[in-house]
Formats: C-alpha cells, sequence, structure tokens
C-alpha cells in the first residue's frame, strides 16, 4: 500500500518552454501532496504543499506564478515549470502524506523526475 | 519555521559493524521524526519514524531513539550490510511539513 506514482519519469526540453508533472496516489486517497525539489548530492527542499480544492502553499522563495499546483483530485497534484530557464534544471519530487488525523503524518515518495533545461 | 541538523555528512563502516546518524531539531512543537533512506536516482524510501510521545522504536537491525529535552534523535543500524550503503535523511515535523536534514552517505565495506 501507500504507492506514489510520478510522471514523467525524466524530461528534456528548451528553454522558454512549459513543463507539467504529475503525481498519482495509486491506492489511497491524499488530501495534502507534497513538491520537493532537490539538487545533485543535497537534501529535499520543500517547495510547496499541495492541498486538494485550495490553493497551494508555497515556501519561501519559491515563485508561485514560476511552479504552478493543481491539485484537482485525491489522487492527482500536478506541478508545472512555466517558461522553464536552465537554472530550473533538477530532480522534482512529489510525496503524498497518509492520514489526516493531526500534523506528521507519514509521507510517501513518488519515483522523481527528471528535468533538464537546454 | 523548523531546521534540522544532521551529522555526519558522509560515514564509513565495515561490515558487521553498527552505524549511527544523530539529528538535532530546533522547534519544539515538532512531534514527527521519520528517517527515509535514498539510493542514488531513486525516491527516498522511509525507513522508520518515531513520534514525540515515544522514546524509542526499533524495527529489526534498525531503531531511532528520541531525546525531547535535548530535541535530538538518532538512527541505529547494527550489522551492516553493503545493501545498507545509500544515503540517509533525517526529518522533523510539525504543521503538517517536514523539514529535512542534508544526508548522510553511509557506505558499508564489505
Amino acid at each position: 500500500g501507500a504507492v506514489v506514482s510520478q510522471h514523467p519519469s525524466w524530461v528534456i526540453c528548451k528553454s522558454g518552454t512549459s513543463v507539467k508533472i504529475e503525481c498519482r496516489s495509486l491506492d489511497f486517497q491524499a488530501t495534502t501532496m507534497f513538491w520537493y525539489r532537490q539538487f545533485p548530492k543535497q537534501s529535499l527542499m520543500l517547495m510547496a504543499t499541495s492541498n486538494e480544492g485550495s490553493k497551494a502553499t508555497y515556501e519561501q522563495g519559491v515563485e508561485k506564478d514560476k511552479f504552478l499546483i493543481n491539485h484537482a483530485s485525491l489522487t492527482l497534484s500536478t506541478l508545472t515549470v512555466t517558461s522553464a530557464h536552465p537554472e530550473d534544471s533538477s530532480f522534482y519530487i512529489c510525496s503524498a502524506r497518509v492520514g489526516t488525523s493531526g500534523p506528521g503524518e507519514t509521507q510517501y515518495f513518488g519515483p522523481g523526475t527528471r528535468l533538464l533545461v537546454l | 519555521g523548523e531546521n534540522v541538523e544532521q551529522h555526519p555528512s558522509t560515514l564509513s563502516v565495515q561490515e558487521g559493524d553498527s552505524a549511527v546518524i544523530k539529528c538535532t531539531y530546533s522547534d519544539s512543537a515538532s512531534n514527527y521524526f521519520p528517517w527515509y533512506k535514498q539510493e542514488l536516482g531513486k525516491r527516498p524510501q522511509l525507513i522508520i519514524d518515531i513520534r514525540s510521545n515515544v522514546g524509542e522504536k526499533k524495527d529489526q537491525r534498525i531503531a531511532v531513539t528520541l531525546n525531547k529535552t535535548a530535541k535530538h534523535f538518532s538512527l541505529h543500524i547494527t550489522e551492516t550490510q553493503p545493501e545498507d550503503s545509500a544515503v540517509y535523511f533525517c526529518a522533523g515535523g510539525s504543521n503538517y511539513k517536514l523539514t529535512f536534514g542534508k544526508g548522510t552517505l553511509l557506505t558499508v565495506n564489505p
């Protein structure tokens, strides 16, 4: 149980284009999903918290107009990197939280999407 | 906000030895502390977690201890095996989100 998928697994795009990444909880409903960014040999940096049916909460320093998040259903959240530039190249990982009864419920991660912007 | 410090950044042990990774946190409201294992290019996998109402938790060769007063928690791996080699991240949680440590690269030498 608690399987999270992510699509695509990798993408190469030209500078200026937009890229959409999907995160799905396959066997459970997730009212909350999280989007992280990870640079090589570095930690997971939380970008935003995605809440089903409401606006995402972005971490300080993350441009909400650059990284559009939509959580339209209990099993799907999407991250769109708009007008991507080479500095946006990174490993993007989503996670879905199991449980709604309190803070700190277990998060399960998707396999990640490696984005390379040329 | 929460700040999680993790040490050491790299750890090399011989197969069969024990490995200990330590983390400290700053927010006394944090009440959930998971540990994740990440192999190169793969997703972080939850290996064990502990909540603030518990001081210690064990799962086979893996154990986690929590000292709320000192705001630190540790991961203990006994009888290490080469397949334990990976990057390990600690995290601390409050307000429905986690803050991760910088990670520890564990290498188990056969």
